[in-house]
């Protein structure tokens, strides 16, 4: 099982670019978020979606968007790179929210200079 | 508004040593609580979880964790550390079905 893969693992943007990350599972899950780890800040949630076409916004929305027009696919997007972005961003998914566990893929790091 | 509180940004123990990693919570509706840990460049995996029932929690490689109400606490323990343990380890809590997580607590373990 591939399970939630990212894409891509590595990026530098410049300030003002664009960029999406590409995020999909082939769990047939419902749910799926968008996490940024900053270094001693733990996870903080971008988005979610419980389910294909619908999504709303976590802690941090602010410099992004999020669709959600499958259920394996959730991808981010950065529409004007700012230095504050640079960190790693884990896409995750769940069956259900609540006590479900969360599958996370392995995670991009963007540096935005 | 939920938040998690890990004290201790970095621990060390030495191999074969007690492991405790703490996580105090704060909920205003009876928690679901979450121990994660995140090896290098890896994603997050699930250790262990308490949604309701026995307060002792088993997860796997040996760790367990207790939830105690009246302490607001959910602190993580192994008795003895292994070095294949050191890692980030996050407490996270969902009341309300979205996943909030603490700042981390990276394990060292000395030889």
């Amino acid at each position: 099982n591939a399970g939630v893969t990212q894409t891509p693992k590595f990026r530098i943007l410049k300030i003002g670019q664009s960029m999406t990350l590409q995020c999909t599972q082939d769990m047939n899950h419902n749910y799926m978020y968008w996490y940024r780890q900053d270094p001693g800040m733990g996870l903080k949630l971008i988005y979610y979606s419980v389910g294909a076409g619908i999504t709303d916004k976590g802690e941090v929305p602010n410099g992004y968007n999020v669709s959600r027009s499958t259920t394996e696919d959730f991808p981010l997007r950065l529409e004007l790179a700012a230095p504050s972005q640079t960190s790693v961003y884990f896409c995750a998914s769940s069956t259900t929210g609540g006590a479900e566990k969360l599958f996370f893929g392995s995670g991009t790091q963007l540096s935005v200079l | 508004a939920q938040s998690v509180t890990q004290l201790g940004s970095h621990v060390s123990v030495s191999e074969g040593a007690l492991v405790l990693l703490r996580c105090n919570y704060s909920s205003s509706v009876p928690p679901y609580l979450f121990w994660y840990v995140q090896y290098p460049n890896q994603g997050l995996q699930l250790l262990l979880k308490y949604t309701t029932g026995a307060t002792l929690v088993k997860g796997i490689n040996g760790f367990e964790a207790e939830f105690k109400k009246s302490e607001t606490s959910f602190h993580l323990t192994k008795p003895s550390a292994h070095m294949s343990d050191a890692a980030e380890y996050f407490c996270a809590v969902s009341p309300f079905g979205q996943l909030t997580f603490g700042s981390g607590t990276q394990l060292t373990v000395l030889p």
